[in-house]
């Protein structure tokens, strides 16, 4: 059984579009988060939530807007796509904030055309 | 900047030697943890080894934290081809953001 799951696994698209990634956990945890990881392996945090209360925003642009509808659920949607968006982008969940481990997705390799 | 710098960026090693990546940070934290991440999947949890901590093992791995120098060392000992993979430190700088280094791609050799 998968513990955190992302939905698509690889996304390509134009220049401008708007696009949604899904993720789902079946932990029971709390938080959850959205990493973007670059070319050069670079991890960094965008969002993180609480019970589906935003705690975590880093300096991320607004076209990007996370939503969870539920604690298992936390999804990324992002508008008009810049070829700068091109990474991998990982979910991941823990229990208790990050003084805990935290659990990764399998990533969704964004290729922004 | 980020929070947590690993070293060295990379590391080739022969089946059988043991590996050691260190991991230097800049502010307090409550933990420190390593991850593992093999190509094109998600990052797996090794090790968390909290501030009042100085050392931990689980298997080949032993993790230490000397919190006076800010910094971190992950040794895999008797290393297989399996190991090969990128190695991150991720820190939550005592304000429960987390926050990764660039990580150390360890390659193997069988």
């Amino acid at each position: 059984d998968t513990a955190v799951s992302q939905t698509p696994k690889y996304l390509v698209t134009q220049m401008g579009n708007d696009k949604s990634i899904k993720c789902e956990q079946n932990l029971g945890h709390d938080t959850m988060y959205w990493y973007k990881q670059d070319s050069k392996k670079f991890l960094k945090i965008m969002f993180s939530y609480n019970n589906k209360e935003l705690i975590i925003n880093e300096t991320v642009p607004n076209r990007f807007s996370p939503k969870s509808p539920d604690k298992a659920h936390l999804n990324l949607h992002i508008n008009s796509l810049e070829l700068g968006d091109s990474a991998v982008y990982f979910c991941a969940s823990s229990q208790v904030r990050s003084q805990e481990t935290q659990y990764f997705g399998p990533g969704t390799r964004l290729l922004v055309l | 900047s980020q929070q947590g710098e690993e070293d060295p960026q990379a590391l080739s090693i022969q089946e059988g030697e043991n590996a050691t990546m260190n991991c230097s940070y800049k502010t307090s934290i409550n933990n420190l943890q390593w991850y593992r991440q093999n190509s094109g999947r998600g990052l797996v949890h090794l090790i968390l080894i909290r501030s009042n901590e100085r050392e931990k093992h689980s298997g080949r791995l032993r993790v230490t934290l000397d919190t006076s120098k800010k910094s971190s060392s992950l040794l895999i000992t008797a290393s297989r081809a399996a190991d090969t993979a990128s190695y991150f430190c991720a820190t939550d700088g005592g304000s429960y953001i987390p926050t990764f280094g660039r990580g150390t791609s360890l390659i193997v050799h069988p």
